[in-house]
């Protein structure tokens, strides 16, 4: 079974709607982060977590919430998708400043 | 302000020659650098990374060589497979302050290698 997980893996949505990316994690980290992938852009932070109590804005932060339930889960919302926000989305963990670890990603599409 | 710059954004290389990958940034207060590998349809993996303490780090066919005063890093790929086409990312870590522990990545490079 995959260390980190990502639902859905992929998503068609329409401009204005709420969408959720989840990420679930079995290592046992206390950091995670999300990101999103554009082409010639490379990973841009978006939003990291060292633990369930912490919650930091990243590098691109507008238009998008996160939630941390627990250690193993950290959710990130965009509560209303607009089409430049039509990216592939990862979810990755790390152990203190570890190397960090990736989930295989969400493909978004807002149309 | 792009910190960590990949110019190359791809490189095509014969099988079982030397893939030369480069990176260049420009904050000084980086003391950690990552290179991940992903595939088509898979999140990156990491691959070898590099202390700002040392010059070289090498993992079998894969080197990364470290250049501070140039603020530049390469990752050597000897010899080269086609199962190593895929996306490399260059990434770095800020020591220190509010920052540690994050990661500033690159744009990517692909890497084709040709049987």
């Amino acid at each position: 079974d995959a260390d980190v997980t990502q639902t859905p893996r992929n998503r068609i949505t329409k401009t204005g709607k709420r969408i959720m990316l989840e990420c679930s994690q079995t290592k046992g980290h206390d950091r995670m982060y999300w990101y999103r992938q554009d082409p010639g852009l490379g990973l841009r932070l978006i939003y990291y977590s060292f633990d369930v109590k912490d919650i930091n804005k990243g590098e691109i932060s507008d238009g998008y919430s996160v939630s941390r339930q627990a250690q193993a889960k950290f959710s990130l919302s965009l509560e209303s998708a607009i089409p430049n926000q039509t990216a592939l989305y990862f979810c990755a963990t790390s152990a203190s400043t570890d190397t960090q670890y990736f989930g295989p990603g969400t493909r978004l599409t807002v149309l | 302000d792009q910190q960590v710059k990949q110019n190359s954004p791809s490189l095509s290389v014969q099988e079982g020659r030397i893939s030369i990958l480069n990176c260049d940034y420009t904050n000084s207060m980086f003391d950690y650098f990552l290179w991940y590998k992903k595939y088509p349809a898979e999140g990156p993996t990491f691959l070898i990374s590099i202390s700002s303490i040392k010059d070289k780090n090498e993992d079998g066919r894969f080197t990364v060589f470290l250049n501070k005063s140039a603020k530049h890093l390469s990752l050597h790929i000897v010899p080269s497979q086609p199962g190593d086409s895929a996306v490399y990312f260059c990434a770095a870590r800020r020591a220190g302050g509010t920052s540690y522990g994050k990661l500033t990545f690159g744009q990517g490079t692909i890497l084709t290698v040709h049987p």
